[in-house]
């Protein structure tokens, strides 16, 4: 069973578009929030993480917005470059020992 | 600095055979160690992970199994590999602390034939 559950599996979005990627969750218990990247035949890296206390992280062209009550966050990549194409996962950190991820989201960006 | 070691990157390996895959970590002390498998369409699935030595939580109930023989030594394991098996298996270490990143080795992509 998923911690998280992520949409959409795929995802086509034009250079220069906007990407969004969605996750849920349903353990409150959960306080730790990072989107990780993975290029193909690689291990995944962190690209952001955010806590419940705020409800937006910026870095660069990525954002996570976080909705608490709705127990929901999204990852938004801004002016989406072909070199952001690449599978997403989120994630959820559980009692400081257990990270667990969604199914991910792979994202192609078209010229 | 930190590093993770997997190996190896591939193998195939007969229905029925063992399996032994290590991942070692360089540079820290006492970190949370984890196995992943990937498989398609379902993302990185948590199999077992570890917050000391001799102490291995499995979060997946399966043919494989894991030990922590030392403090940045990470094994799976396998006595009769089945097809269902196949996958890319990735070992990841983090701090253990608030906000932490986890650290991915490169995979071990595993086709059981």
């Amino acid at each position: 069973q998923q911690q998280v559950k992520q949409s959409p599996q795929s995802l086509i979005v034009q250079k220069g578009g906007i990407s969004i990627i969605n996750c849920a969750y349903e353990n409150t218990a959960f306080d730790y929030f990072p989107w990780y990247q993975q290029f193909p035949g690689k291990g995944p890296a962190l690209l952001i993480a955010i806590r419940p206390d705020v409800s937006e992280k910026k870095e660069g062209r990525f954002t996570i917005s976080f909705n608490k009550s709705a127990k929901q966050f999204s990852l938004h990549i801004m002016d989406s470059q072909p070199g952001d194409s690449a599978t997403y996962f989120c994630g959820s950190l559980f009692g400081n020992e257990k990270l667990t991820f969604g199914t991910g989201t792979r994202l192609t960006i078209i010229p | 600095s930190q590093t993770i070691h997997q190996w190896p990157a591939t193998l195939v390996q007969p229905v029925g055979s063992p399996l032994s895959l290590e991942c070692t970590v360089e540079g820290t002390s006492n970190p949370n160690l984890y196995w992943y498998r990937q498989a398609a369409g379902r993302g990185l699935q948590l199999l077992f992970y570890s917050v000391g030595i001799g102490q291995i939580s499995s979060e997946v109930p399966q043919n494989l199994s894991a030990s922590r023989p030392q403090d940045r030594q990470f094994i799976l394991s396998s006595k009769k590999l089945l097809l269902s098996d196949s996958g890319f298996y990735l070992c990841a270490w983090d701090t253990g602390g608030r906000l932490t990143e986890a650290f991915f080795g490169q995979g071990t992509r595993l086709t059981v034939v």
